[in-house]
């Protein structure tokens, strides 16, 4: 039972040009949502958070969105870098819930 | 910045042979966490530890073991390896409180031939 799913598996994305990346999750009770960046064979780093009683967390490139009636949240950096390309997870939790990971999508910047 | 660290980065390793994977973090975090990744999947929860004699199973089944003797170190172990356990295995920790970040570190991939 998958309860964070990521549908796109792979983004392509010009150099300064916007990214958006997606993720819906199926438990209502998750309270907290975050976003990691992984390299290949390296651990996923920490990128943004959010908690539910907010629609909106910055970080200088990246924002995410949390649309809690749609169960749906969004990465968006801006502008997109080549360094930018990597996979992102999207992830979720709370209430005692495990952290659950999506299946990620694979951001590709082309210069 | 995330201080938690994997040994050894990349193993491989013949069918039947015992091993174990290192993690240690020095952030004083009472939660660690072991998870299994595969490409294009979602990270798989394995075990996971609350403190100090703390281990539980997580979703996935998996037929490796793991010890908290010590709050900082985390170690996972394969009795007996199978090509079936190849993966990359991530160890994770962050702090006990609710809606927590948890850190990562770099990763162990497997390979068993």
């Amino acid at each position: 039972d998958q309860q964070v799913k990521q549908n796109s598996p792979s983004l392509s994305v010009q150099e300064g040009r916007i990214s958006i990346l997606n993720c819906d999750y199926t438990n209502s009770m998750f309270d907290y949502f975050l976003w990691y960046k992984k390299y290949p064979a390296e651990g996923p780093t920490f990128l943004i958070s959010i908690s539910s009683i907010k629609d909106k967390n910055e970080d200088g490139r990246f924002t995410v969105f949390l649309n809690k009636s749609a169960k749906h949240l969004s990465l968006h950096i801006v502008p997109s870098q080549p360094g930018d390309s990597a996979v992102y997870f999207c992830a979720a939790s709370g209430y005692g819930n495990d952290m659950r990971f999506g299946a990620g999508t694979r951001l590709t910047v082309k210069p | 910045e995330a201080d938690i660290y994997q040994t050894p980065r990349y193993l491989v390793i013949g069918t039947g042979k015992k091993i174990t994977l290192e993690c240690s973090q020095t952030m004083g975090h009472d939660k660690m966490y072991w998870y299994q990744q595969d490409p294009g999947m979602e990270l798989h929860l394995i075990h996971y530890s609350y403190g100090v004699n703390s281990t539980e199973k997580g979703d996935l089944s998996s037929e490796s073991t793991v010890s908290r003797i010590r709050t900082e170190h985390f170690p996972l172990t394969l009795e007996s390896a199978r090509p079936s356990h190849t993966s990359q295995y991530l160890c994770a920790s962050s702090e006990t409180a609710e809606g927590e970040t948890q850190y990562f570190g770099p990763g162990t991939r497997l390979l068993v031939l």
